[in-house]
């Protein structure tokens, strides 16, 4: 069955950019939606943003400019990042497989998830 | 408006229902997906579309919705099932496009 797996560094300095990646295994990452959610430490989940295996986007207004999601179907992997991160960033990164259909959409299957830490 | 509510914590008894709510306006136009997560874990679909339970997902979980609501049943409630709720929905108003309840904090006592 398809898995995904978070990668990028643990750590990340204040106004630095975050960069994860996401690697699609048991399957390919064509002809889906790809997103990224993260949830500060005990807290709930944020969704960030999805990308379609085309390349098209949808971001959350609330971090829409400092957000790029990209994709690379040769890799089946795509990737996350997050511009000037304060300590308000700091959280677990998953990444998850989208399913979007005009009754709604639904997330599944999820990474293991990151956390990422915004600190100097 | 671009939000899902969602009571911060319910309990039950072991092997009684319990019923978690999702209240918002995109659920008027679009069904909900549910998760579960449990501490360290990342979430896992539990409930999505009309009453569809992924692969593996025992048959307790069920989902339903009326008006601006809606519901994950959990009938039988077992001990594993202690955990946090999510609801999910697109999002009518266009601009999120996806949005989250805050959560639910299912105690079986």
């Amino acid at each position: 069955q398809v898995q995904l797996q978070e990668s990028g560094p643990g750590l990340v300095k204040p106004s630095e950019t975050l960069s994860l990646t996401c690697t699609v295994s048991g399957g390919s990452i064509s002809s889906y939606y790809w997103s990224w959610i993260r949830q500060p430490p005990g807290k709930g989940l944020e969704w960030i943003g999805y990308i379609y295996y085309s390349g098209s986007t949808n971001y959350n207004p609330s971090l829409k400019s400092r957000v790029t999601i990209s994709v690379d179907t040769s890799k089946n992997q795509f990737s996350l990042k997050l511009s000037s991160v304060t300590a308000a960033d700091t959280a677990v990164y998953y990444c998850a497989r989208l399913a979007r259909h005009a009754v709604g959409n639904w997330f599944d299957p999820w990474g293991q998830g990151t956390l990422v830490t915004v600190s100097s | 408006s671009s939000e899902l509510t969602q009571d911060p914590a319910v309990s039950v008894a072991l092997g009684q229902t319990v019923r978690i709510t999702c209240q918002g306006d995109s659920l008027r136009s679009y069904y909900a997906s549910w998760y579960q997560q449990k501490p360290g874990q990342a979430p896992v679909l539990v409930i999505y579309g009309k009453n569809n339970r992924p692969s593996g997902i025992p048959d307790r979980f069920s989902g339903s919705s009326s008006g601006n609501t809606a519901s994950l049943t959990i009938t039988g409630a077992q001990a594993e099932d202690e955990a946090d709720y999510y609801c999910n929905s697109r999002d009518s108003s266009g601009n999120h496009d996806v949005v989250f309840g805050g959560g639910t904090k299912l105690t079986v006592l």
